[in-house]
């Protein structure tokens, strides 16, 4: 089956610009996260909605940074007055439900984002 | 605070060459540990998990075992191929939330 998607692939903005990052996690999968990847570095995490809650958002690294999941399904990653330290990759990945240790998470190919 | 630590790259080897990547770790609670790759232009993909200590996760010919003792999650591969070149990153979860990621160990892998 489909796996999870975003788009777009590649966005550069003008700093200042606000952008918005979309993600379609895997059909029935309840849980949603969104990692933050620097170049040559690992991912580092952003924040976790379960359904349309957002139930962890201590990632995100400023106020300018602001996720939702209305329906439960398609995410949005919006980050305003983007800054040049905001280029990086951002990967959604998604997981069927939580449940202890046991979940995987499926990661999207990412957009990586570059702001001049 | 969960962390992982793992051997900085890259790595060089030769065609059917031992391979390990060392990854140790720091977490309150009980930890799954993961080995995630990920392929030039390509996404994140899980490589291997275990979800409780001693466990051994397997895939691919690659292995890791978790050992607790040595809070440590090292990955192995007795013969590496030249489609093995990729970035490699241990990684951690808490009660299945926010997996926490090492920095990553680029291999390559030499005809």
């Amino acid at each position: 089956g489909a796996g999870v998607s975003q788009s777009p692939r590649y966005k550069v903005a003008k700093r200042g610009q606000d952008v918005a990052l979309r993600c379609d996690p895997i059909s029935g999968h309840v849980s949603l996260f969104w990692y933050q990847q620097a170049l040559g570095q690992g991912p580092e995490f952003l924040t976790y909605f379960q359904n349309e809650a957002q139930l962890d958002k201590s990632g995100l690294p400023s106020d300018r940074f602001f996720a939702e999941r209305p329906e439960g399904s398609v995410s949005t990653l919006k980050i305003q007055r983007t800054q040049q330290e905001d280029s990086a990759v951002y990967l959604c990945a998604s997981s069927l439900r939580i449940d202890g240790h046991e979940e995987t998470q499926y990661f999207g190919p990412g957009t990586r984002l570059l702001v001049l | 605070g969960n962390s992982v630590t793992q051997m900085e790259g890259p790595v060089t080897l030769s065609e059917e060459a031992f391979l390990t990547i060392n990854c140790t770790y720091t977490a309150t609670g009980y930890p799954s540990l993961f080995w995630y790759v990920q392929y030039p232009g390509e996404g994140l993909q899980l490589l291997l998990k275990a979800t409780k200590a001693d466990d051994k996760g397997s895939n691919k010919g690659f292995e890791a075992t978790y050992r607790k003792e040595t809070t440590s999650f090292h990955l192995e591969k007795g013969s590496v191929q030249v489609s093995d070149s990729a970035v490699y990153f241990c990684a951690l979860s808490v009660g299945g939330f926010k997996t926490i990621f090492g920095a990553g160990t680029r291999l390559f892998v030499k005809a």
